[in-house]
């Protein structure tokens, strides 16, 4: 989906807990998804990709999944920790054309 | 993953002034080069899509006089705001794509914060 407003999501976890971080995309024609992680200051940083064709795929200690009945994508990551701490984007495209974001989400870690 | 280069990191010109930011990619020959701008604590906006040779495609509402975009070779790309002003202020930031080989992943530049007076 499009950015929209100034109020970034937040979700906050205790050390060592797993973490879900939800995103609601907007064209039901979007056939490749992306899940970016920010840190303050610096540029996006690709995390793990997931294809139309699939509803879930597997990295190290992050998950994706992809539900295209409700236009719905998650991140998962395992044991989270404080190098975690990030605002999280996930992003859409079709046909190989542009990128599109979502508004982001603030992962905040608590000791 | 790839290395995308961006400098200068940060910038700070009087209004009025152009300012110019390089986007390069080290270990790879990019298709397409994008620049974005990121408001804080906003989503990034894509501003335009280059590809080597041609000339750039602006998205919607972007000037293209105000932001000149230079994509010389598949290896650097470049961003010139031109008689920046205050509003100009925001954080840029390019990435870079490779062919198909690499689906559609675009690898990112640690961003440009632009100040100005």
């Amino acid at each position: 989906g499009e950015s929209v407003g100034l109020h970034l999501p937040t979700l906050s976890v205790q050390e060592g807990d797993n973490s879900i971080i939800n995103c609601a995309y907007s064209n039901s024609a979007s056939d490749y998804f992306i899940w970016y992680k920010q840190e303050s200051g610096k540029g996006p940083q690709f995390i793990i990709d997931i294809r139309s064709n699939m509803d879930k795929r597997q990295g190290q200690r992050v998950t994706v999944l992809l539900n295209k009945t409700v236009k719905h994508l998650s991140l998962q990551i395992a044991a989270t920790q404080p190098g975690d701490s990030a605002v999280y984007f996930c992003a859409e495209t079709w046909g190989a054309q542009k990128l599109v974001f979502g508004q982001g989400t603030r992962l905040t870690i608590n000791p | 993953g790839a290395v995308v280069s961006q400098h200068p990191s940060w910038v700070i010109c009087k209004s009025g002034t152009s300012v110019k930011i390089e986007c390069r990619s080290l270990d790879f020959q990019a298709t397409t080069m994008f620049w974005y701008r990121q408001f804080p604590k906003q989503s990034l906006m894509l501003m335009a899509t280059s590809n080597e040779g041609s000339k750039a495609t602006y998205e919607q509402g972007v000037e293209k006089d105000k932001f000149l975009i230079n994509h010389a070779s598949l290896t650097l790309s470049t961003l010139t705001v031109t008689s920046a002003h205050p509003e100009d202020s925001s954080f840029y930031i390019c990435s870079a794509r490779f062919g198909s080989l690499h689906e559609n992943i675009q690898y990112f530049g640690a961003g440009t914060r632009l100040s100005v007076l």
